[in-house]
């Protein structure tokens, strides 16, 4: 049972570089979310999904795009990498299917470390 | 807006010592509250959680209380080891299971 799953661990970018991080559940989880973390700090939502083709953003998603065509799949992309981007990045889902206030436990990935020079 | 607020670390702790790590939160109505840790080079793991005001959450020795009075949701444990270290973030959770964090307290617990 794989769970959470994002490639790549660790990427360093230039400045105005782009890319896509991927995440991708086996759980058949209706939500998704991604986070980043900074150095001492709590992770901080970037955008969340509650399921295919519906996204919506969270406190910090200046700089990110997200698309969600399928249950398993939320890629979060990076147009145009500042150092302001520097982080770990965490995907996870939580199955919400009995409503939307039912705060089931978020199951997180193993993060992406990632640099921008 | 929602927040939650924790103790400053590093928390440093002999094997078998008892653990206190404070959280209290702002939030309007009645969110989740959850404890996660997470160990070095890995993601979050939920540790125990608490739906509603005087519930206990506990797992591996660890509890917590939600105390809506208090606004509070403190982390104890009875005698940690040395497997315990680890970062340890307070969260809470409102529409969409959404979760807001605090800044994490990372425990070190020495033989």
């Amino acid at each position: 049972n794989a769970g959470v799953t994002q490639t790549p661990k660790f990427r360093i970018l230039k400045i105005g570089q782009s890319m896509t991080l991927q995440c991708t559940q086996d759980m058949n989880h209706n939500y998704m979310y991604w986070y980043r973390q900074d150095p001492g700090m709590g992770l901080k939502l970037i955008y969340y999904s509650v399921g295919a083709g519906i996204t919506d953003k969270g406190e910090v998603p200046n700089g990110y795009n997200v698309s969600r065509s399928t249950t398993e799949d939320f890629p979060l992309r990076l147009e145009l990498a500042a150092p302001s981007q520097t982080s770990v990045y965490f995907c996870a889902s939580s199955d919400n299917r009995v409503g939307t206030y039912s705060n089931q436990p978020q199951h997180f990935g193993d993060g992406t470390r990632l640099s921008i020079l | 807006g929602d927040s939650v607020t924790q103790m400053e670390g590093p928390v440093t702790l002999s094997e078998e010592a008892f653990l206190t790590i404070n959280c209290t939160y702002t939030a309007t109505g009645y969110p989740s509250l959850f404890w996660y840790v997470q160990y070095p080079g890995e993601g979050l793991q939920l540790l125990l959680k608490a739906t509603k005001a005087d519930d206990k959450g506990s797992n591996k020795g660890f509890e917590a209380t939600y105390r809506k009075e208090t606004t509070s949701f403190h982390l104890e444990k009875g005698s940690v080891q040395v497997s315990d270290s680890a970062v340890y973030f307070c969260a809470l959770s409102g529409g969409y299971n959404k979760l807001i964090f605090g800044a994490g307290t990372r425990l070190a617990v020495h033989p």
